[in-house]
């Protein structure tokens, strides 16, 4: 089955910094790629995905990730991170058939500093 | 946007009893899930579950679960008899046919074993 590393618990920074969230993923087929963002005491809300074409994709608040099929890698990036980021990360993946549902990493918790 | 609830948000039981964890996934949802997650830990994954069958299922998932939708209402997930190690946030979530992999999440439902 698929799975993920999110290598880093924790990351710190700054407002107004740039930000890198690191995800590498395990797979033996086609990926699909998603990032969520969960606050406190809610469930998961999709930030973005990667299903194929251009391996760099947008996402909602100025976050992109960028699919590196050679590294096996989906990271996370925002130019200038705000105070409302602060949140938790997770990265997923999932296969394109209907018995392998999207498996999680451990998620980064990441505190902007104002 | 679409909306999972989740019903109750927290519930205590001792421990050997029997607990039903409610979910009302989006309206047009035929794809289910049930995710676990010990506080502050990885979001792991339990059951997937379509047309009226689990469709995969974790070594999370033991033989004291059981999951339903009975006749489109709430998707359940039942736990009989509980154990200490249940205790976590279990997430659901529901996807569209032929979008499986985008998943739509509750909020969660705080389950403590005493």
């Amino acid at each position: 089955a698929q799975s993920v590393t999110q290598p880093d618990a924790r990351v710190t920074v700054s407002e107004g910094a740039s930000l890198q969230l690191r995800c590498k993923y395990s797979y033996s087929g086609t990926p699909y790629l998603f990032w969520y963002v969960q606050y406190p005491r809610q469930g998961l809300q999709l930030l973005l995905k990667y299903y194929s074409g251009d391996p760099v994709v947008q996402g909602v608040n100025g976050f992109e990730a960028e699919f590196i099929k050679s590294n096996s890698s989906f990271h996370l990036r925002k130019a200038s991170v705000h105070w409302s980021d602060s949140a938790v990360y997770f990265c997923a993946v999932s296969g394109a058939n209907n018995n392998n549902a999207p498996r999680f990493g451990a998620g980064t918790k990441l505190s902007v500093k104002p | 946007g679409p909306k999972v609830l989740q019903i109750p948000s927290h519930q205590i039981i001792d421990m050997g009893q029997m607990v039903t964890l409610n979910c009302d996934p989006v309206s047009n949802h035929l794809y289910f899930y049930w995710y676990k997650q010990i506080l502050g830990q990885q979001m792991e994954f339990l059951v997937n579950f379509y047309n009226g069958k689990v469709m995969e299922k974790s070594k999370l998932f033991k033989d004291q679960f059981s999951v339903e939708r009975p006749d489109g209402s709430y998707f359940t997930l039942k736990i009989q008899p509980t154990a200490l190690e249940d205790s976590a946030v279990y997430f659901c979530a529901s996807s569209l046919e032929g979008q499986y992999y985008e998943q739509y999440f509750g909020p969660g439902t705080r389950l403590t074993v005493l």
